[in-house]
């Protein structure tokens, strides 16, 4: 079984500051791991993915992501957050083992203050 | 190119109704998923096809749910005797070859509302 927690339903900062969104996931086999953006009445794009060949991923958008397996995390960062940063960012992770559909978290509402 | 093309984006209807719902994939895209995000919520997965038939259906919630995609492109997911608890975006996307790690692409979604 897997699962994915994001720890802060709701996220603020100040456009210009750091951008931290927190994912921890549980998996039984070395995971596969993806952040996904989510703007208002659309789709999931994805941002950037984990698959074993670099602990630190670097995604579109200026964002990255480091994978820590001792913390068994896997958390989004951006240096400076822009306003159009503001949207629902999804954590997910996938195991495969033959079923090959992802496990999201539950996400976070990034808000970005003027 | 195109993305993932889903339609509706939105149907209305009444409990107990039947619904379909259709998802065009991108092209040559053998991978496809079907997944329902209700309120506040993380998508969840319903099913997987690989080419014509569904690898994993773990995912659909009883049998008034089941999907189709008869030519390995084109899928329709079907809801019978609508419930308001099946009120939901129900999301479609498309992967290259459905590996594990491949990323997938989403469509837009369907936003179905159940009165």
């Amino acid at each position: 079984a897997q699962s994915v927690t994001q720890l802060g339903s709701h996220v603020s900062v100040s456009e210009g500051a750091l951008v931290l969104l927190r994912c921890n996931y549980s998996s039984s086999v070395p995971p596969y791991l993806f952040w996904y953006v989510q703007y208002p009445n659309q789709g999931l794009q994805l941002l950037l993915k984990y698959t074993s060949a670099a602990t630190l991923v670097k995604g579109i958008n200026g964002f990255e992501a480091e994978f820590k397996k001792s913390e068994t995390s896997f958390h989004l960062t951006k240096p400076s957050a822009h306003m159009s940063d503001a949207a629902e960012y999804f954590c997910a992770v996938s195991s495969g083992g033959g079923a090959d559909g992802l496990t999201f978290g539950k996400g976070t509402h990034l808000i970005i203050q003027p | 190119g195109a993305g993932v093309s889903q339609t509706p984006s939105n149907k209305v209807t009444e409990k107990g109704k039947y619904v379909e719902l259709r998802c065009d994939p991108i092209s040559g895209h053998t991978a496809l998923y079907w997944y329902r995000q209700s309120l506040g919520q993380g998508p969840e997965f319903l099913i997987y096809f690989q080419g014509t038939g569904a690898a994993d259906d773990s995912g659909l919630p009883n049998d008034r749910f089941f999907a189709v995609r008869p030519e390995g492109s084109v899928s329709t997911l079907k809801i019978q005797r609508t419930e308001r608890g099946d009120s939901a975006v129900y999301l479609c996307a498309s992967s290259l070859t459905g590996g594990v790690g491949q990323p997938q692409h989403f469509g837009d979604g369907t936003r179905l509302s159940i009165l």
